[in-house]
């Protein structure tokens, strides 16, 4: 079955870009029937849309974040990729990569990766 | 742009009926028939439980329905079990002119 698994470091300083990426197995990351997307959820709290990418380099990001996040894809990896530049504590939350079936639909989620922003 | 809204907390005794409601505007909830519902256990990631404001996955109870009525959508869970206490979320479609996805706040659901 189709597998995602978010890897990175767990700890970025302030105003320093986060870097992410979502491997996918199982499956391949240009069926065009999905995009792929990244989600967060800060500790203890709710959860956040953050941007999604379609097979084909085209992107979709939420408004509060489009100035600092690039969402983008390597199909031949079978990976996707989140960086979010000059983070501040805020930002310190779970990211979850999960697949996008449309609509708000994220139908299969990566297990989380928990980013910490600390000096 | 703000979250949409949903209690912080509902709860119920087994075998009983809760809804949990979530209010948008006409840009996202109003405007379109694309309400997904998330059910999260605690150090799980979410599940989605229905899409499509009331369209449930395969393998998911049909305890579990959606429905929608102006910008408003509800989840209700009949039947309560033990194992629904978790946090639901609901998320929608926004703006087709900058299309991105909005979740709610969530809901603790605690059984009684």
């Amino acid at each position: 079955q189709l597998l995602l698994q978010e890897s990175g470091p767990g700890l970025v300083k302030p105003w320093e870009t986060l870097s992410l990426t979502c491997s996918v197995s199982g499956g391949s990351i240009t069926d065009h029937r999905y995009h792929w997307g990244w989600i967060r959820q800060p500790p203890g709290k709710g959860l956040e849309w953050i941007g999604s990418v379609y097979y084909d380099g085209k992107t979709y990001y939420n408004p509060s974040l489009k100035s600092r996040a690039t969402v983008s894809i390597d199909t031949p990896k079978s990976q996707f990729f989140l960086n979010l530049r000059s983070v501040t504590a805020a930002d310190t939350a779970v990211y979850y990569c999960a697949r996008d079936a449309g609509g708000s639909t994220s139908d299969i989620w990566g297990q989380g990766i928990l980013v910490t922003v600390s000096s | 742009q703000s979250a949409l809204t949903q209690p912080p907390s509902a709860s119920g005794s087994p075998g009983q009926s809760v809804t949990i409601s979530c209010t948008g505007t006409s840009n996202d909830v109003g405007g379109y028939d694309f309400v997904s519902w998330y059910q999260q256990h605690p150090g799980q990631a979410p599940k989605v439980i229905i899409h499509a404001v009331n369209k449930r996955p395969s393998g998911v109870p049909d305890r579990f329905s959606g429905s929608k009525s102006g910008n408003t959508a509800s989840l209700t869970v009949s039947g309560l079990q033990a194992e629904d206490e978790a946090d639901y979320y609901c998320g929608s479609y926004a703006d087709s002119n900058n299309p991105h996805v909005l979740f709610g706040g969530g809901t603790k659901l605690t059984v009684l």
